[in-house]
């Protein structure tokens, strides 16, 4: 079975610049979390879907970020503009609802190593 | 403070030695938590959750001390394959939000 799929691995670009991040989560998942990981500060939840609505976004840092779930199939995090203090591995994870019971298992993605220059 | 707070380590141990992690939480309405994994340069996997009664997976052992807010993890007859950052993650009553610390790294050589 396919996993959390993110694209691209792999980013460099200048600041200024649009970034979008793509993650198709593992089918029949029902929430999506997207996370920014960093040497310092380390994983932190930026924001998460249940069926496609935003829950909770107090984490995601600052209007330069934004998040859309159009499907159950598809996300998206952009940054625009991009600063160099964006950089970081940004990781997408699904998860199953299993009714009465919180907290299944997430599968991450292999996540996205974002550079901005 | 930190939500979820863990020594960074790294801890080098030998193949066939026992290692334990501590893990202290803030916030004493958490409820659920759990051990992830993460080997270098890839994404976090869930190792166990970790229940109140404590509980076992082959070489791994996880406690719950919920008096003193903190949670361990055992690792039994190390192999070098378990060479990896260890992260504690929690989550308070009735949110589907997990908070991750900054994990502990193990490396395990011959």
């Amino acid at each position: 079975d396919a996993g959390v799929i993110q694209s691209p691995r792999h980013e460099v670009t200048e600041m200024g610049q649009e970034v979008t991040l793509r993650c198709k989560p593992i089918s029949g998942h029902d929430y999506l979390f997207w996370y920014r990981q960093t040497m310092m500060r380390g994983l932190e939840l930026l924001i998460y879907f249940n069926n496609n609505v935003p829950i909770d976004d107090s984490g995601m840092p600052e209007d330069r970020f934004s998040a859309k779930m159009p499907n159950a199939s598809f996300s998206t995090l952009k940054i625009q503009p991009s600063e160099p203090r964006d950089s970081a591995v940004y990781f997408c994870a699904s998860s199953l609802v299993i009714s009465g019971v919180r907290n299944q298992p997430q599968h991450f993605g292999d996540g996205t190593r974002l550079s901005i220059l | 403070r930190k939500e979820v707070e863990q020594d960074p380590g790294p801890f080098n141990v030998p193949e066939g030695a026992t290692v334990a992690f501590n893990c202290t939480y803030s916030n004493s309405a958490s409820q659920s938590f759990f051990w992830y994994r993460q080997d270098c340069r890839k994404e976090p996997k869930l190792l166990m959750s970790v229940y109140s009664s404590g509980n076992e997976d082959g070489r791994f052992t996880a406690q719950l001390n919920r008096a003193s807010q903190y949670i361990s993890l055992l690792i039994r007859d190390s192999k070098l394959s378990d060479s990896a950052t260890y992260l504690c993650v929690v989550s308070l009553y009735n949110t589907d939000k997990l908070i991750f610390g900054t994990g502990t790294r193990l490396q395990v050589f011959p």
